[in-house]
């Protein structure tokens, strides 16, 4: 089965470029989704098919894909920026999400 | 207003049945491709069953295949996910997401969750 790796923890100075990645199999093929889940509550939407941002989603979240990873970046990261964000793709058949990456904003 | 509402979890036994629901008001349900995704307690996202707009598409997650059963009542605005035989692994939130167009487009809104556990 298809599976998307992520770094369990990132470390973000506040104002800083944060970078979370999401590996797969040619990955750049498919389309990637990213999710923001802060404790307690359920996953929102931040990033959809690739580079998109749901109306609402503050322009420093921004998305790329190619090759085999896919990156999630927030620039001037902010401390309500601190959460677990989830990589998210579909395989053709499963939808399939990677492991979690939470983002620590020191 | 957009809201999505699960409701149904319960304690059960191992073993047991409990059906979920989700209410969805403030989008056009009756074009929207529904998902149940699961979260185990301190864990991540797992994708469990989908079905399109008509019901005529629907997939299940290996975990639970055989054993759940996803549906729609498009008149009502509500999707459901009927659980049979539970086992202790399926402890966990219970999310009902809408997908933005199909699967590969992403899934937002969410629901606020239902939890579900099951312990002898």
């Amino acid at each position: 089965s298809y599976a998307l790796i992520q770094p369990p923890s990132v470390s973000v100075s506040p104002g800083q470029t944060a970078s979370i990645t999401c590996s797969g199999d040619k990955l750049g093929d498919k389309f990637v989704s990213w999710y923001q889940q802060k404790a307690g509550q359920s996953p929102a939407l931040v990033i959809y098919q690739d580079t998109r941002r749901p109306s609402g989603i503050p322009e420093r979240f921004s998305g790329s894909n190619t090759g085999n990873t896919a990156t999630l970046t927030i620039s001037g990261t902010q401390a309500m920026d601190e959460a677990d964000y989830y990589c998210q793709a579909w395989d053709g058949t499963a939808v399939v999400f990677g492991g979690g990456t939470k983002l620590t904003v020191l | 207003q957009v809201q999505l509402v699960e409701s149904g979890g319960d304690s059960v036994k191992p073993g047991g049945s409990l059906r979920l629901s989700c209410t969805v008001a403030g989008l056009t349900f009756g074009d929207s491709y529904m998902s149940w995704i699961r979260q185990a307690p301190g864990k991540g996202l797992e994708c469990i069953s989908y079905i399109n707009d008509v019901g005529t598409t629907i997939f299940y997650a290996d975990s639970v295949k055989g054993r759940f059963t996803i549906s729609r009542d498009n008149a009502k605005k509500s999707l459901f996910l009927h659980m049979d035989s539970l086992r202790v692994e399926d402890t966990g939130v219970y999310y009902c997401a809408r997908a933005v167009w199909n699967w590969n487009t992403g899934f937002g809104p969410w629901g606020q969750g239902t939890l579900v556990t099951v312990s002898s």
